[in-house]
């Protein structure tokens, strides 16, 4: 079965960083992107940026460009995604998604079952 | 950016009704439009791509129809398990932007 298993919650201090894992399972991670997805409490969804894992190729949302990392370990099927210089606008739950290409067009799907990340003092 | 647009913002209908929801685009976006259904406390779940092709595993009470800048969502016969937070995503340009979310309830 086709998942992304995501690391647990963290709780962070303004300024400090965190890295959050996602973990494919079920298919092959060097064919598809893997794409971050956020959504703040009660809010709409954000995209954040996406990797290659097969070349890792990345492109970030310009309003994180300078504070946002994404990586992968292919030996592990392992896509990681590190925020840095955190604000308390970066608590949200964060979603990785397998994107994929099919009729010409992308499509995101499975999602990982997010990770909640807090910015807190 | 491109903005989504989605109305309406909430809604409320029967068990059995026909439900439309609609997105707009800012600008053309083709058919490189996606729609997500989200539960409470769940991830996004990918219910068609392309504007009209069908996810496997969603129920065929699901339709997307619509190009360029509009677009429609349709729950054919509205179940109990519909009740969710409905979204659609661009594909076309960079960033992949995402409308504000369609919220539906079963009266």
């Amino acid at each position: 079965q086709v998942q992304l298993v995501q690391s647990g919650a963290e709780v962070k201090k303004p300024g400090a960083s965190v890295k959050v894992s996602c973990k494919a399972v079920g298919y092959t991670f060097t064919s598809y992107g893997i794409s971050w997805v956020r959504q703040a409490p009660g809010q709409g969804l954000e995209w954040v940026g996406w990797i290659s894992p097969s070349n890792g190729n990345t492109e970030y949302a310009q309003k994180l460009n300078d504070r946002v990392t994404m990586t992968t370990d292919t030996s592990t099927s392992t896509a990681y995604m590190e925020l840095r210089s955190l604000i308390y606008d970066d608590t949200a739950v964060y979603y990785c998604a397998r994107r994929g290409a099919a009729a010409g067009t992308y499509r995101f799907d499975p999602w990982g079952q997010g990770t909640l990340v807090i910015v807190s003092s | 950016d491109i903005q989504m647009t989605q109305s309406p913002s909430s809604l409320s209908a029967s068990v059995g009704d026909r439900v439309t929801i609609t997105c707009r685009a800012s600008q053309s976006v083709i058919n490189f439009l996606n729609w997500y259904q989200q539960k409470p406390g769940k991830a996004p779940n990918l219910l068609i791509y392309a504007a009209s092709s069908l996810q496997s595993g969603v129920p065929s009470r699901f339709s997307g129809s619509g190009s360029e800048t509009d677009f429609t969502l349709t729950i054919s016969s509205l179940q109990p398990e519909d009740s969710a937070t409905y979204f659609c995503q661009q594909t076309y340009g960079r960033p992949r932007t995402f409308g504000q979310g369609t919220k539906l309830e079963i009266k």
